[in-house]
Formats: structure tokens, sequence, C-alpha cells
């Protein structure tokens, strides 16, 4: 499962931290990614964390303005959402990337596990 | 970014009956591994998204055997053999060659 946690009602320019807690597998050995949703709208990939932590990629809109992190000791992924704006409003899931390893070469498998969302509002 | 684009965006489909969704990508999605990288996801109402399909015709564990997908180039399609009101929901293509990774639009899918 994967748990997101860490939603709420805020006003432009404030900060919130959303969590992800993972229980069941082996949470060191996927790659974490976050996907929002805006109210009545579609799916948009927002950022994604490498499985040690070391890298993490992120959406133009978002970039210098979230910071996404993980403790693998604690299952857990955290993205620290500073400087929010109106147009960030949104659920966000948390989805774990799904692979397989065939000769030493990755292929990527979707986002096979995802949680059940937290809502994001900001207020202007 | 590379530009993803659904069609039709609904789709109201008789319960029995085939429904045929296009997702149409603005480059390759065709990796160095050789495979199209290249998902589909259903969102039933209420719910978070779901995967289908990955690596552009391969149905994922669970999937029941009336989805199927196929690939053309940067023209992909996900075909249900007879639809069920469980298929209910919006359907979504996304690739996932590059960030940002990027979804199409959605097809709402509906039984008449």
């Amino acid at each position: 499962h994967l748990v997101e946690s860490g939603g709420g009602v805020v006003q432009t320019g404030r900060s919130l931290r959303l969590s992800c807690t993972a229980t069941g597998f082996t949470f060191d050995s996927h790659v974490i990614h976050w996907v929002r949703q805006a109210p009545g709208k579609g799916l948009e990939w927002v950022a994604l964390i490498s499985r040690d932590g070391r890298n993490a990629d992120y959406r133009d809109s978002v970039k210098g303005r979230f910071a996404i992190s993980r403790d693998n000791s604690k299952n857990t992924v955290i993205m620290q959402m500073n400087s929010l704006r109106p147009e960030d409003t949104a659920v966000y899931y948390c989805a774990r990337e799904d692979y397989t390893i065939v000769q030493g070469n990755e292929y990527h498998y979707g986002m096979d596990l995802w949680g059940q969302g937290t809502t994001v509002t900001v207020s202007s | 970014d590379i530009v993803m684009t659904q069609s039709p965006l609904s789709l109201p489909v008789a319960p029995g009956e085939p429904a045929s969704i296009s997702c149409r990508s603005s480059q390759s999605l065709l990796h160095s591994n050789g495979y199209n990288y290249l998902d589909w996801y259903l969102q039933r109402p209420g719910q978070s998204p779901q995967r289908l399909i990955y690596l552009g015709a391969n149905r994922a564990p669970g999937v029941p055997a009336r989805f199927t997908a196929i690939t053309s180039g940067t023209d992909f399609t996900l075909k249900i053999s007879r639809v069920e009101a469980e298929d209910v929901g919006i359907y979504y293509c996304m690739q996932a060659l590059q960030t940002p990774w990027t979804f199409g639009q959605g097809t709402k899918v509906e039984i008449k």
C-alpha cells in the first residue's frame, strides 16, 4: 500500500509538506512518483525520486518550489511544496514505478501501485 | 515536452459492444531497448488510477483479456472487445520515455 498525507488548505505563497508512506513491499527497490489531478481535470506528472534518493526530477512549473526526498529507513517519501500557487490546487497521488531487469537492462512496467491521494487547496 | 493526444474524448458504448481509444505521441516513444514507453491507465469514478497496459502492448496482471493494445509508430490504440459496466471511467495514455512524463487528455467511457 501507499498512503499519502499532509494535504490541506493554504494561502498563496505558503508551504505544505506531503508524505507518502509505503507498506508491504521492498520500498528502496522502487522509484516513487507524484502525480496530481486538478479539480475536474486530467492527470499531470509532478516529480520522481530515485531508489536511493540521490536523484530527483520535476516538471518545470514546480522546479525551484517543490523538493522531493525519501527516507528508506521509514519507507517514506516527502514532497516539500513551497511558494504555493492557486494552480497547484489538486489531488496529489504518489505512485510506485514497476520495472524488471533482464540481462542487465531495466524495463519500465508502468506505475502499478497508487495511493488514495491527498487534497491540496491553495486559495488566492 | 512530448505531447500526447487522445481521441475521442467521450465514448458512449452499449454493453457487449467493442470500444477503441486512440493516442498519438508528438514524437517516437521507442526506447533503446526496443520497446515503446507507453502506458494505459483507467481511473474509475472516485478512484485512483490503475495500470492497464505497459510497454505499449503488455496487459498488466489481473487486467481482463478483453483489453488489448496495439502500437504503430507514434499511434497507439487501446481496444476493449466487449465493454462491461465495470469498464466505465476515464482512460489515459501516458508516455514514460522522457521526463516530464505526459498524459493524454483522457477518454471518458460511459455505458449507453
